[in-house]
């Protein structure tokens, strides 16, 4: 079974500052998905990754597979990105999907 | 406008009664996946499927239940043999493409609170 561990836990920061969360696996994966969800509870789904580097807005999503890592960065932080950010990974020929406990991200105007 | 919808959002239950939370997607995938979150722990698999009438245990099946009579509908039922049922529920759904990576898509969650 894979093992997902994000960090940090809990991130406060200023508006505008560039944010990074890190998310590392212990076992080879077909995909790493970050989600984002926010106080009501729904969650979205950001991106999801097997190799490189994808970009969307501010939302940078970046995975080294040799290393078993992967990172979400969000430049010039907004309050309205206030949210738990969550890593989760799809091992080989599994269906089902294992999840990090989160990262609580509060952005201070 | 595709998604997924769960119903109701927050449910209160006395101890004791079963409980059933809907969970319908209109996005015609052909899996659909019940989660459990609660405080400080990733989301866990009760229970998916990944076609009509099949369903497969997830990591902590016990105290629940599922039916797949329809590609949109997977219902869950919390049972009394659940020890400890207050949480968050959330329902997931996603493509089968042969050969690609689908992502999964997620509803809004269902409060449930047993007093």
């Amino acid at each position: 079974k894979n093992e997902v561990e994000q960090s940090p836990q809990n991130l406060t920061a200023q508006e505008g500052e560039f944010i990074t969360i890190n998310c590392s696996y212990s076992v080879g994966i077909s995909a790493l998905h970050w989600l984002q969800q926010h106080p009501g509870g729904g969650i979205v789904s950001l991106f999801m990754l097997s190799s490189g580097k994808k970009k969307h807005g501010r939302l940078i999503a970046t995975i080294n597979i040799q290393e078993k890592h992967s990172s979400l960065h969000i430049t010039a932080s907004h309050p309205r990105d206030s949210a738990v950010y969550i890593c989760a990974v799809a091992n080989f020929g599994n269906e089902k999907l294992t999840f990090g406990t989160g990262t609580r991200l509060t952005i201070i105007p | 406008d595709g998604g997924i919808t769960q119903s109701p959002k927050y449910l209160f239950r006395k101890e004791g009664q079963n409980v059933t939370l809907s969970c319908e997607q209109n996005l015609n995938h052909d899996a659909m996946y019940w989660y459990r979150q609660d405080p400080g722990q990733g989301l866990r698999l009760i229970y998916y499927s990944q076609i009509v009438n099949d369903f497969q245990k997830g990591d902590i099946a016990e105290g629940y239940s599922v039916s797949r009579e329809k590609k949109e509908s997977f219902p869950l039922t919390v049972t009394s043999a659940q020890k400890n049922p207050t949480a968050f529920y959330l329902c997931a759904s996603r493509g089968l493409r042969t050969g690609l990576i689908d992502e999964q898509f997620f509803g809004p969650g269902t409060r449930l609170t047993v007093l």
